[in-house]
């Protein structure tokens, strides 16, 4: 099935530092998108990505999509206490089913992101 | 105004007995979903609902039985539960376009199964 490969796997930064982190794939995918998660909360969205090269900003996030359309990168810069969490990416390929298209998400496996004040 | 909403929150059951978890969105969409994330916080889609209309159904054991009264509204109810169904599960919505893809996420229902 499709995989995403997203790194790295955990991160350790000091506060005002900048953050990089992406996402792979073997597949093309027709958009990209980022969520964070909370602790005991469920992910909310950041960025979505809809065009191979589209650079989107979001505050200090800025994330990419691939121009092979197989990867994705997320930026987040001067880092704050308050942007720990675990950041997802996901990837979309639009499906055609009898009913209709049908809009599945495949989601990397996660970068865990902590700042230290 | 919560967007989209979980009950409960914790669920702590015994194998092999039979639960269900409820989800309702606000938002207007038409398009529902249920997620589990393991214990790795590896996020998997289990069943898709357009207009109570199932399409999407990811190879997940019979006994996970998704039920969707009305478009607002998406429960999934659990059979005869296992060790292994301990998870957190999530409900998310979407409309239905070319933003489709674009989730909003319920705050999760933790299950522990004993």
């Amino acid at each position: 099935g499709q995989q995403l490969n997203q790194s790295p796997q955990s991160m350790f930064i000091q506060e005002g530092e900048d953050v990089s982190m992406n996402c792979t794939s073997s597949s093309i995918f027709n958009t990209w998108l980022w969520y964070k998660q909370d602790p005991g909360e469920g992910p909310v969205l950041l960025i979505a990505l809809y065009k191979a090269g589209e650079l989107t900003s979001n505050g200090r996030l800025t994330a990419q999509f691939g121009i092979t359309r197989k990867d994705s990168f997320l930026n987040i810069s001067a880092s704050i206490p308050s942007d720990v969490g675990i950041y997802f990416c996901a990837g979309q390929r639009f499906l055609r089913l009898t009913q209709g298209g049908s809009e599945k998400l495949v989601f990397g496996k996660g970068t865990k992101l902590t700042v230290n004040p | 105004d919560t967007a989209v909403s979980q009950t409960p929150k914790y669920l702590v059951t015994q194998m092999g007995n039979d639960k269900s978890i409820k989800c309702e969105q606000n938002l207007g969409h038409d398009t529902m979903y249920w997620y589990k994330q393991d214990s790795k916080k590896f996020l998997k889609i289990m069943f898709s609902y357009n207009n109570k209309e199932l399409i999407i159904n990811e190879t997940v054991p019979n006994r996970f039985s998704p039920k969707s009264p009305d478009k607002a509204h998406l429960n999934l109810h659990i059979n005869s539960l296992e060790l292994g169904d301990s998870a957190v599960y999530f409900c998310a919505s979407s409309h239905r376009d070319r933003r489709a893809y674009e989730q909003y996420f319920g705050p999760g229902t933790r299950l522990t199964v004993t």
